[in-house]
């Protein structure tokens, strides 16, 4: 099966500026998740998605981050304006589970690399 | 709320060695464990996961994970590790409350597999 893909695989941008990522799950995958990776530092959940509704977006900075999942495939997750601390890997992951299935393992892409200057 | 700390940032093993990675939890309900590692500019993947039953579980590539409740540990070790073992290793709990496996992380252990 194809895996998570997503795009791009690096962005540079200046702070202030807006960025996008782009995620599209495994097909069929019902739950989406956004990760921030700060180096040295183990990913911290920014957005929970089920289908095309938000479960959990408790940690997302809403005054400059937003995420959509339109139709409950493709995700994207907006930074606007960026700030220096925004630099991390952002993972985007899919798992087959519903909200009531606790144990569907989690398949991860690659990741986007954002540096801010 | 949950916690998970990895107490060793960097593991330096030479070839064919054993390694254990040390991985400790906090939290008020019962979790779910699970061990992901993470080579070089790629996605994690899950090496292993403990849900319940047998405390000693195995997973890919030869790793297995023991889940110890008294010390909420659940660390991971590999009896001989090879090269291609060099990563980053994440230890991760899921709430049993949590809807939809959300999982919260640890720091990471970076492992360094030296000829």
């Amino acid at each position: 099966e194809a895996g998570v893909a997503q795009s791009p695989r690096y962005k540079i941008i200046e702070k202030r500026q807006s960025v996008a990522f782009w995620c599209n799950p495994i097909s069929g995958h019902a739950t989406l998740y956004w990760y921030q990776q700060i180096l040295g530092q183990g990913p911290k959940l920014l957005i929970q998605f089920q289908n095309n509704g938000v479960v959990d977006d408790s940690q997302l900075p809403k005054d400059r981050f937003s995420a959509e999942r339109l139709k409950g495939v493709d995700s994207t997750l907006k930074i606007q304006p960026a700030k220096l601390e925004d630099s991390a890997v952002y993972l985007c992951a899919s798992s087959q589970g519903t909200l009531s299935s606790y144990n569907s393992p989690l398949h991860f892409g690659n990741g986007t690399r954002l540096t801010v200057t | 709320a949950q916690s998970v700390t990895q107490l060793d940032s960097q593991v330096p093993v030479f070839e064919e060695a054993p390694v254990e990675l040390r991985c400790n939890y906090s939290s008020s309900v019962s979790v779910y464990l699970f061990w992901y590692v993470q080579y070089p500019n790629q996605g994690l993947q899950l090496l292993l996961k403990y849900l319940s039953g047998s405390t000693l579980v195995k997973g890919i590539n030869g790793f297995e994970a023991e889940f110890n409740k008294s010390q909420t540990s659940f660390h991971l070790r590999k009896p001989s590790v090879h090269i291609s073992d060099t990563a980053e290793y994440f230890c991760a709990v899921s709430d049993f409350k949590a809807a939809g496996n959300k999982l919260t992380f640890g720091g990471g252990t970076r492992v360094l597999v030296k000829p």
